[in-house]
């Protein structure tokens, strides 16, 4: 899918406990979104990504950090997992703020 | 909150017949584009449509642009079943380095 892969694919973590998903791209795009899917919400922006090192909030940061050390990947960390994070995180990249193509998205599960 | 707002939230026809799905947004956009997500999947990029254009077509998709309303509408003609899935429209604000979307139309259609 467009050379973007997210890992892990699925993960199942208890309330508490940090978590990272890693998004990585060959396609060299500058751009890199992390979305999250809910039920009733479409799609939310986490974090973006407009370069190495520059990064900003989406509409629903709380509770997530990222980081940009190198073009191709982007990383999410949830500091404390707390079970309102439950949801279906999507990664997305593109070369400027036009087409995006989507990873397969990553189900996380806070218990 | 979310900056676009698609209407209906889900829409159920028969094949053949053609679907309209509307969004509404609230700022200044560079650009406004439509996507197509499968159940379980990540989405997929099927068209942009740039501020300074008012109608665009690919294929069985016609998108229109209204920016002094601050709306589009996606229409698909001669809907097949497999066409079925959610749609979603998405902004990019005129400032702002970051892709947004909206909540999203499922569409069913019925053989």
């Amino acid at each position: 899918d467009a050379g973007i892969t997210q890992s892990p694919r699925h993960k199942v973590t208890e309330t508490g406990t940090p978590v990272t998903l890693r998004c990585h791209q060959t396609e060299n795009h500058r751009y890199m979104y992390w979305y999250r899917q809910d039920p009733g919400h479409g799609l939310r922006l986490i974090h973006y990504s407009y370069g190495v090192k520059d990064t900003d909030k989406g509409e629903v940061s709380d509770g997530y950090s990222v980081s940009r050390s190198k073009t191709e990947d982007f990383l999410l960390t949830l500091e404390s997992a707390t079970s309102s994070q439950t949801s279906v995180y999507f990664c997305a990249i593109s070369p400027g703020v036009t087409e995006a193509f989507f990873g397969q998205g990553t189900r996380l599960t806070v218990v | 909150s979310q900056q676009g707002e698609e209407d209906p939230q889900a829409l159920s026809i028969q094949e053949g017949e053609n679907a309209t799905m509307n969004c509404s947004y609230k700022t200044s956009i560079n650009n406004l584009q439509w996507y197509r997500q499968n159940s379980g999947r990540g989405l997929v990029h099927l068209i942009l449509i740039r501020s300074n254009e008012r109608e665009k077509h690919s294929g069985r998709l016609r998108v229109t642009l209204d920016t002094s309303k601050k709306s589009s509408s996606l229409l698909i003609t001669a809907s097949r079943a497999a066409d079925t899935a959610s749609y979603f429209c998405a902004t990019d604000e005129k400032g702002a380095q970051k892709l947004v979307f909206g909540q999203g139309t499922r569409l069913t259609i019925n053989p």
